[in-house]
């Protein structure tokens, strides 16, 4: 069984278009994350919750809305989307927040390519 | 500011030992992490330190160094399946992660 799960893998889209990502996870696990990793292989917080409760905001333009409708899910709704937009977005899921020795599991990714 | 530096890129044989360096200067310190990221793929858990010294798991060895800010990933016996991204991740005072912008491996035969 796949612990943490995001569909789609891959998303193409044009620009100005609505696009959802969603993530689960069956770890039983606190807290759930959103990262970006754009071309340059950088990853980059976006948000996470902790027992559904955002407590990470990056700055992140407001065109971008996480939903947690219980732990185990993490969704990503981004809205108007931009050619700068494209990159692969990875959920993730911890034990915990608040621990050093808070190991990341991350999803596979989703592709997202603004045309 | 925060900021964790790594070579962005390194070549080494099959067979051979390679070192990753990574150094940080955080607000605060409370663990350090390597993940490994191959080509197209997630991250994945590699190694935790949170104190000074070496932690030996398998051919894979993480080196930690607190009041130098510094860490190193020590392969040894590469193989070819070793080429991938090294990041290194730092967790800051406020318990948020702090990535590197990795180091790419590359395994020559």
């Amino acid at each position: 069984d796949t612990a943490v799960s995001q569909t789609p893998k891959y998303l193409v889209t044009q620009m100005g278009n609505d696009k959802s990502i969603k993530c689960e996870q069956n770890l039983g696990h606190d807290t759930m994350y959103w990262y970006k990793q754009d071309s340059k292989k950088f990853l980059k917080i976006m948000f996470s919750y902790n027992n559904k409760e955002l407590i990470i905001n990056e700055t992140v333009p407001n065109r971008f809305s996480p939903k947690s409708p219980d732990k185990a899910h993490l969704n990503l709704h981004i809205n108007s989307l931009e050619l700068g937009d494209s990159a692969v977005y990875f959920c993730a899921s911890s034990p915990v927040w608040g621990s050093g020795a808070n190991v990341l599991t991350f999803g596979a990714g989703s592709r997202l390519t603004v045309l | 500011g925060q900021n964790i530096d790594q070579p962005t890129e390194m070549t080494a044989t099959e067979g051979a030992i390679v070192q990753i360096n990574c150094t940080y200067q955080t607000s605060g310190f409370n663990g350090l992490f390597w993940y490994q990221q191959h080509a197209g793929e997630a991250p994945t858990f590699l190694s935790y330190n949170v104190l000074d010294g070496l932690e030996e798991k398998g051919r894979f060895s993480s080196f930690l160094s607190r009041s130098k800010g510094y860490s190193y990933l020590l392969l040894k016996e590469l193989q070819m399946k070793d080429s991938a991204s090294y990041l290194c991740a730092v967790i800051g005072s406020n318990y948020q992660l702090i990535w590197g912008a990795g180091t790419k491996l590359i395994i020559k035969p």
